[in-house]
């Protein structure tokens, strides 16, 4: 069965700190790799997926960036984090083809002071 | 582009009844998927339901269910015999079927309180 990982579970960081959020994904191969934002008391923002090892494509410009070192890693970075980037950021995966799964990790609680 | 449109900010129900969560959406393509994700006080999203745009018969899930209208564009949950864990923000959600990536839209969540 597939499982999806994800780490740190918490992290506080200072403003202007770097960032760096791992996920991981076992038992498929050539995932669609997703990181999801969501904000206190909002819904699900998508920031970026990546349909291939180093194919990232991004939804929404900000001071984030993500990468995909290895088919079933999916990283989320920052140079400088923003008060605005606090959120809770999800990991998810879905088919590539045919019949479509989206799963998601267990999320990582991200607090920006 | 898609939307998906959730009209019930906050619902409540009490112990073993029946309760009905709206989800609408917009799009112009023919072959997708729509889900029905749980989120309860721990963050994480959990599928609950997923059903294919092609199929004309309505996913169950245990004490869960659809009402999937594909010509009016609606994809409600009923959540049969409420238990106080079905306590969560649901979330419904699009993913189109077709070439490239599938990306999921979002409505902005329901949430659910289940009242002993």
């Amino acid at each position: 069965s597939q499982t999806i990982h994800q780490w740190p579970a918490t992290l506080v960081q200072p403003v202007g700190s770097p960032l760096s959020l791992e996920c991981t994904v076992e038992g498929t191969s050539n995932p669609n790799l997703y990181w999801y934002r969501q904000a206190a008391g909002r819904g699900l923002q998508l920031l970026f997926y990546s349909v291939g090892i180093g194919q990232i494509s991004s939804e929404v410009p900000q001071n984030l960036s993500a990468s995909r070192p290895q088919d079933r890693q999916f990283i989320l970075s920052s140079k400088k984090l923003l008060l605005s980037d606090s959120g809770f950021y999800l990991c998810a995966w879905s088919t590539p083809s045919g019949r479509a799964f989206a799963f998601f990790g267990p999320g990582t609680r991200l607090t920006v002071l | 582009a898609q939307t998906v449109t959730q009209s019930q900010p906050e619902m409540s129900v009490q112990e073993a009844e029946t309760v009905t969560l709206s989800c609408t959406y917009d799009t112009s393509e023919n072959n997708y998927y729509l889900f029905w994700y749980k989120q309860p006080p721990s963050r994480q999203m959990i599928l609950v339901i997923r059903q294919e745009a092609y199929k004309q018969q309505n996913a169950t899930e245990n004490r869960f269910s659809v009402n999937f209208q594909k010509a009016a564009k609606s994809f409600s949950l009923k959540i049969s015999d409420s238990q106080l864990g079905d306590t969560a923000m649901y979330f419904c959600a699009f993913m189109y079927d077709g070439a490239g990536s599938y990306q999921l839209t979002f409505g902005k969540g329901t949430k659910l309180s289940v009242i002993p």
